[in-house]
């Protein structure tokens, strides 16, 4: 059964406005949350990366927000640019290990 | 070179084969992973290696064999494999978590294919 889920399977969203992407996941001890970019024939890139003691995290255009009641993380993309077009994919990990379990990735197209 | 180092890109390959995919990580990092991503799934965490000692093998078929003999490169050897293989083939790095946690860091991967 699936720990991290991404529901949102594609999005598109025009240049200049923001896009948000979710992330759901069922295990309530992970404590580590990050979202990777990934472009067609490259590997995943790491983008930004929340902890459990945070509600979020904000790097330039990216913004992490952590829900954890609701177990819910989403990234927050101001303003959206064309090169954001990518597949996003959350992970998340507990503890100390060093396993991240994935969500399925949601595909970001943003129109010019 | 910098990061995370994936060789063949592309492999194709017959049921009968034996056949080596090769990651190498310039980031002095200590734990290494082999990843398998199939269309529409998410991430398979496959093998982790730290400190090149094998830490976890999530029920991978022994038609895989990873071999680890430093912490700065990673083998994954494949034979007879099954037609179900075809995927994408990601190597990751990272620290071993301790009290900072920190991202793993991927290749480009190896694009298989099994005829």
């Amino acid at each position: 059964d699936q720990q991290v889920k991404q529901n949102s399977p594609s999005l598109s969203v025009q240049e200049g406005r923001i896009s948000i992407l979710n992330c759901d996941y069922t295990n309530s001890m992970f404590d580590y949350f990050l979202w990777y970019k990934k472009y067609p024939a490259e590997g995943p890139t790491f983008l930004i990366s929340i902890s459990s003691i945070k509600d979020k995290n904000e790097d330039g255009r990216f913004t992490v927000f952590l829900n954890k009641s609701a177990k819910h993380l989403s990234l927050h993309i101001v303003p959206s640019q064309p090169g954001d077009s990518a597949v996003y994919f959350c992970a998340a990990s507990e503890g100390t290990g060093n396993q991240f379990y994935f969500g399925t990735g949601t595909s970001l197209t943003v129109i010019p | 070179e910098t990061g995370v180092t994936q060789t063949p890109r592309h492999l194709v390959m017959g049921m009968t084969n034996k056949k080596s995919l090769k990651c190498e990580q310039h980031l002095g990092h200590n734990a290494m992973y082999w990843y398998k991503q199939s269309a529409k799934k998410p991430l398979e965490l496959m093998f982790v290696y730290n400190f090149k000692e094998q830490t976890e093998n999530n029920s991978v078929p022994s038609r895989f064999s990873p071999e680890c003999p430093n912490s700065s490169h990673l083998f994954l050897h494949l034979h007879t494999l099954q037609p179900e293989d075809s995927a994408l083939y990601l190597c990751a790095s990272s620290q071993i978590p301790g009290t900072v946690r920190q991202p793993q860091h991927f290749g480009d991967g190896t694009r298989l294919s099994i005829l």
